[in-house]
């Protein structure tokens, strides 16, 4: 069974702290998403990685960098957490297709609070 | 700027009923993609449409592309209790690189 999975689902941390969210996926998909979901918001995209080292800005990478030294694993990091930063926070992955985007494979989700 | 706007946000009916969630756009896409999303779960895919004016099925679930593929519906005939959750829908086209974009999604709510 294919699966992606998130290190922690409930987090809360407080404001200036760093803040590490992991995900991994056994699938040996190419592609690697992380996504904040609010309510009335849907999904809006932070990072994304096509490969191993290689990663991109989504539409709201602000306050948050990411790192992916092996093709299972990446990580999101928040430098110094802030509350406006307070959401769920989904990781995905999908293979590498040509033309239109292939199916995500989400994880279970991280829900971080910051005081 | 929001570019897939879904409605109703929310739907709270009762068991038996038949219900259409709209996802709509101005812009173009060259796929749309549907999720549902329950509890303390990620999203999962229910189905992808690709061309323009495609209807595809999905036990009492009916999903279809406009013909100018900026807009899509999903039909539920004859709701169930497990019916309840989010949908999302996600489209994917040029002027998104190549990126899904998600609506806000539909809450919705099956009462036995």
């Amino acid at each position: 069974d294919v699966k992606v999975t998130q290190s922690s689902r409930y987090l809360v941390k407080r404001t200036g702290e760093k803040v590490f969210l992991e995900c991994v996926q056994d699938m040996d998909h190419e592609n690697m998403f992380w996504y904040r979901q609010d309510p009335g918001l849907g999904l809006r995209l932070i990072y994304f990685s096509y490969d191993v080292k290689m990663k991109e800005k989504g539409d709201i990478p602000e306050g948050y960098s990411v790192s992916r030294e092996k093709k299972e694993r990446f990580s999101l990091i928040l430098e110094s957490a802030s509350t406006n930063q307070t959401s769920m926070y989904l990781c995905a992955s999908s293979l590498l297709t040509s033309g239109s985007p292939g199916e995500l494979f989400f994880g279970e989700g991280s829900r971080l609070t910051v005081l | 700027t929001q570019l897939l706007e879904q409605s109703p946000q929310f739907l709270s009916i009762q068991e038996g009923e038949n219900l259409t969630v709209y996802c709509n756009s101005s812009s173009v896409f060259s796929s749309l993609q549907w999720y549902r999303q329950e509890p303390g779960e990620g999203p999962v895919l229910l189905v992808t449409v690709v061309t323009g004016g495609e209807v595809k099925k999905l036990k009492r679930l009916t999903f279809q592309f406009g013909d100018a593929r900026k807009d899509s519906s999903l039909h539920i005939t004859a709701a169930q209790t497990g019916d309840t959750g989010l949908y999302l829908c996600a489209g994917a086209g040029r002027r998104q690189g190549g990126k899904l974009i998600f609506g806000q999604g539909t809450e919705l709510s099956v009462k036995p």
